[in-house]
């Protein structure tokens, strides 16, 4: 089963503009972590919220976790054009060795 | 900041042939895993490895793969004979500690190219 779908799969906006996108899934997990990735790089983890959280805030960054809808979001306040990247969720399981399991991601473009 | 490295940045071989991708952990990492991405899907879970042993794989990690820490710092990811859908991204990630509650720190990243 596919675990971790993010919507929208696009988001196109402004600067100085929020975007928001969602990530669901479908088991129970004990994490969901959000990733970001440059065209072409590595993934660099943004923030990581635990199943008994259900808000975190980093900088301009602010997840929701609703593991009753096995849900979250991403909302990133103020966007620059610098945050245009591709973002995934990733979520984690107790009955695994920390392996993770993506999403597909929303690709995001910030424009001037 | 000290950061996981992967060579090569970009590998291209024959089908059928040998590859090895490497990668240098953070030094006082423990865990250490392999994922890969095909070109504009989702990053996909490959293996993990702790203490000289796989811990978990996905079915991806079929007869073709293998990983180990030869030295006690690089770890490698050898596919013995690739096919053309072996085509990817390929990242290693590490861990402090195993597990649930903390983030992986990815590498860059190997684009191996198969033809």
């Amino acid at each position: 089963s596919q675990q971790g779908e993010e919507d929208p799969q696009a988001l196109s906006i402004q600067e100085g503009e929020n975007a928001t996108m969602n990530c669901s899934y479908k088991t129970s997990i004990n994490n969901l972590q959000w990733y970001r990735q440059n065209s072409g790089r590595g993934l660099v983890h943004l923030i990581l919220i635990r199943s008994n959280e259900r808000e975190k805030h980093s900088g301009r960054l602010r997840v929701t976790l609703d593991t009753s809808k096995k849900s979250s979001s991403l909302l990133i306040t103020a966007s620059r054009a610098a945050d245009t990247a591709s973002y995934f969720c990733a979520t984690g399981t107790t009955d695994s060795w920390g392996k993770l399991q993506f999403g597909a991601g929303t690709q995001v473009v910030v424009t001037p | 900041e000290p950061e996981v490295t992967q060579t090569p940045s970009h590998q291209v071989t024959q089908m059928g042939q040998e590859v090895i991708l490497r990668c240098v952990p953070i030094s006082n990492h423990l865990y250490f895993y392999w994922y890969r991405q095909i070109l504009g899907q989702k990053v996909e879970f490959l293996v993990s490895f702790y203490n000289n042993e796989i811990s978990e794989k996905s079915e991806i990690f079929d007869d073709q793969f293998s990983v180990e820490r030869p030295d006690g710092s690089n770890f490698t990811l050898k596919i013995r004979s690739t096919k053309l859908e072996d085509s990817a991204m390929y990242f290693c990630a590490t861990n402090r500690i195993a597990g649930v509650y903390n983030e992986q720190f990815f590498g860059p990243g190997t684009r191996l190219t198969v033809l």
